[in-house]
């Protein structure tokens, strides 16, 4: 099973702020990652898949660089709309497995 | 539009089984795969399991291997948990996997608690 291991726990931010998410594979994915937004009430959001391909509607802020078991979610200004819990998430095989990360809370 | 409709609350008993519904429209449901996801009180995202559209192969996270079940029905996946525990109570959600294995689309969520 790959873990992925995301740091901080939690980022205090404000808006107008560069942040900076990094997730950590305990092996190789390639550049099969994700990373989604998660707020409370809401369905997870997806943002960004193959590492660093933004999904469809998603703010050019949002962007996704790495690969390997290296991954960062660079958001370039933070807006206020951006507060949440981000998660990684990551898949291997086939058929295939995937599995998150404990996530980061930007407050 | 392409849509998820998870079906209602379920209330269980530890050692009891569950069965959730996500009723997908507005795509071809056979060119897409179907995954199942849930969120603990306070805990993160975890994954359950995996179903093609096209072929009904599944894959299951090791931790539920043994008393999980997916299965599709037209355009319907169903999740199916056996032997519940108090851990299990959580809100489960559906999603889509797109042609990248991302999941693109999201129901609603349905909350599952299991009472002792």
């Amino acid at each position: 099973e790959i873990l992925l291991t995301q740091s901080p726990a939690t980022l205090s931010v404000s808006p107008g702020d560069r942040v900076t998410l990094s997730c950590r594979a305990s092996h190789n994915v390639n550049g099969d990652l994700a990373w989604f937004q998660h707020k409370p009430g809401q369905a997870p959001r997806l943002l960004i898949y193959g590492a660093y391909h933004r999904a469809p509607d998603i703010p050019v802020r949002f962007s996704g660089s790495g690969s390997g078991t290296d991954f960062t979610l660079t958001i370039s200004s933070l807006q206020s709309e951006d507060s949440g819990v981000y998660y990684c998430q990551q898949f291997n095989s086939w058929p295939p497995e995937y599995s998150f990360g404990q996530g980061t809370k930007l407050e | 539009q392409v849509r998820l409709e998870q079906s209602g609350a379920a209330l269980q008993k530890s050692g009891a089984s569950v069965r959730l519904s996500c009723k997908t429209s507005g795509y071809i449901f056979s060119s897409y795969a179907l995954t199942w996801v849930r969120q603990a009180p306070g805990q993160g995202l975890e994954w359950i399991g995996w179903i093609s559209g096209y072929s009904g192969e599944t894959s299951y996270a090791s931790k539920f291997q043994d008393r999980v079940s997916i299965d599709v029905e037209t355009t319907t996946a169903h999740l199916e948990l056996r032997h519940l525990r108090s851990d299990d109570t959580a809100l489960y959600y559906c999603a889509r996997v797109n042609l990248t294995m991302a999941f693109d689309f999201w129901g609603q969520g349905t909350h599952v608690t299991v009472s002792s």
